[in-house]
């Protein structure tokens, strides 16, 4: 199956400095990478997602980058804020029919200082 | 309009107990899938139903069981607990057959407690 690793675990950084998660991938089949933001006490929820078709997905101050030949990808937050500060999950699966649901990272604590 | 629900919120059980936990998923959505969350990780994929059928199921035991009903909420029963199926459990809803289409909707979870 599928196997996701996620680095760092905490992430530290001044407000309005840019923040970088890595996440690489095992199963060469998986085609779809979201990302999910989860604040305390919530579920997870979804902030980008990028398909194996495409190598790089902007949103206002978020994107994503896929590099399928290495099996890794990326998120970056620019001009970081107080209100993005929350435990960031990666996640792959294979979006053709698949019956194994979301294979998800450990998630990285990212911790916006003021 | 209402997002996903859940409940209970809280729950604590003893060990050997069993536990069901519900789901309403957003109108409209046919899909309704579980995840398990351990302190500290990643959710994990237990179950995903689609139109009362079940799509697809993660690598948990028959303890764990699941259904959809026609108006697609869900149940996840777990039996026999055990101290490690304490954890936060997640329903999450899509209008997708598959789970790993697109986009989740999550619930904001049971979290059970076994002692």
């Amino acid at each position: 199956g599928e196997n996701v690793e996620q680095h760092p675990s905490t992430l530290s950084v001044q407000e309005g400095d840019s923040a970088v998660i890595k996440c690489t991938y095992s199963d060469s089949a998986s085609n779809y990478f979201p990302w999910y933001k989860q604040e305390l006490g919530k579920g997870p929820q979804l902030i980008i997602d990028i398909r194996s078709n495409v190598g790089e997905k902007k949103d206002q101050r978020i994107a994503v980058t896929l590099n399928k030949t290495a099996k890794h990808f990326s998120l970056h937050i620019t001009e970081t804020q107080p209100e993005d500060s929350a435990v960031y999950f990666c996640a792959a699966s294979y979006s053709g029919g698949g019956a194994d649901g979301l294979t998800f990272g450990k998630g990285t604590h990212l911790i916006i200082q003021p | 309009d209402a997002g996903v629900t859940q409940s209970p919120t809280h729950l604590i059980k003893t060990r050997g107990q069993h536990v069901t936990l519900r789901c309403s998923p957003i109108s409209g959505h046919k899909s309704v899938s579980w995840y398990q969350q351990v302190l500290g990780q990643g959710p994990q994929f237990i179950f995903q139903y689609y139109e009362k059928e079940e799509r697809g199921r993660g690598n948990f035991p028959d303890r764990f069981s699941a259904r959809q009903f026609p108006n697609y909420s869900s149940e996840l029963n777990v039996n026999a607990l055990l101290l490690g199926d304490s954890a936060l459990y997640l329903c999450a809803s899509s209008p997708y057959g598959y789970s790993g289409t697109g986009e989740l909707f999550f619930g904001e979870g049971s979290r059970l407690t076994v002692l």
